[in-house]
């Protein structure tokens, strides 16, 4: 089972800030928080991912809460083509065949 | 653009029929992982190869099987296909270094319809 839990939809303005939020209560002192998003039918694409720091990229920011209990994902700039489905996932990066595990992930409308 | 291949894109089979899909990984990945996704949900983890052999599995029968070839491009091979194979099946690839995995890049999927 997925070990976050998000919101199942939500709208954006286009040209505001979209925030995504993801909760992972049970997260461990290794495990990074990942966020992938997934356009309609096409395979996931790889956002943004971190520790316990926020990070930042030219897709978007991450920011993670000091307890790590929880993150939020911001798309600075929405754009129609941001609409997708995006996943947050914990994952301990080991070499013991360890893979991500995706739940429903929240569906993010960007709206004109 | 990721840079993993997946080949067919799309394919249609019947029950009881056998399937190979196949995956190039990225320039320079060295761990091929495949996922089922089934209509309307998240991915989910088949198995992983590393170096040639299967690195840990997700819940799948033995009739999910795949192989791992020496330049690191990966098959998946489904045996006796049911109805419930029908799914979009993708590929990720990335680079495993010692203790640790980097992160994972996703191709395009193959999406298989078993009529």
């Amino acid at each position: 089972d997925a070990k976050t839990t998000q919101p199942t939809s939500m709208d954006c303005a286009e040209g505001r800030a979209a925030n995504l939020p993801c909760n992972h209560s049970t997260i461990s002192g290794n495990e990074y928080v990942y966020w992938y998003r997934q356009i309609h039918s096409q395979g996931p694409q790889y956002i943004i991912h971190g520790l316990k720091n926020n990070e930042t990229n030219e897709m978007a920011s991450l920011i993670i809460t000091e307890d790590r209990k929880s993150s939020t994902l911001i798309l600075p700039h929405a754009t129609l083509r941001d609409t997708a489905v995006y996943y947050c996932i914990v994952r301990v990066p080991d070499n013991y065949g360890q893979n991500f595990v995706f739940g429903p992930g929240t569906r993010l409308s960007v709206l004109p | 653009e990721t840079g993993v291949t997946q080949s067919p894109t799309h394919l249609i089979k019947t029950r009881g029929q056998q399937v190979t899909l196949r995956c190039s990984s990225q320039s320079g990945h060295n761990t091929v992982s495949w996922y089922q996704q089934a209509l309307g949900q998240g991915p989910q983890f088949i198995f992983q190869y590393y170096r040639e052999e299967e690195n840990g599995r997700g819940n799948f029968p033995p009739r999910f099987s795949g192989l791992q070839f020496p330049n690191y491009s990966s098959e998946l091979n489904v045996n006796a296909l049911e109805l419930d194979d029908s799914a979009l099946y993708l590929c990720a690839s990335s680079l495993q270094t010692g203790g640790t995995k980097e992160t994972q890049y996703f191709g395009p999927g193959t999406r298989l319809l078993v009529l």
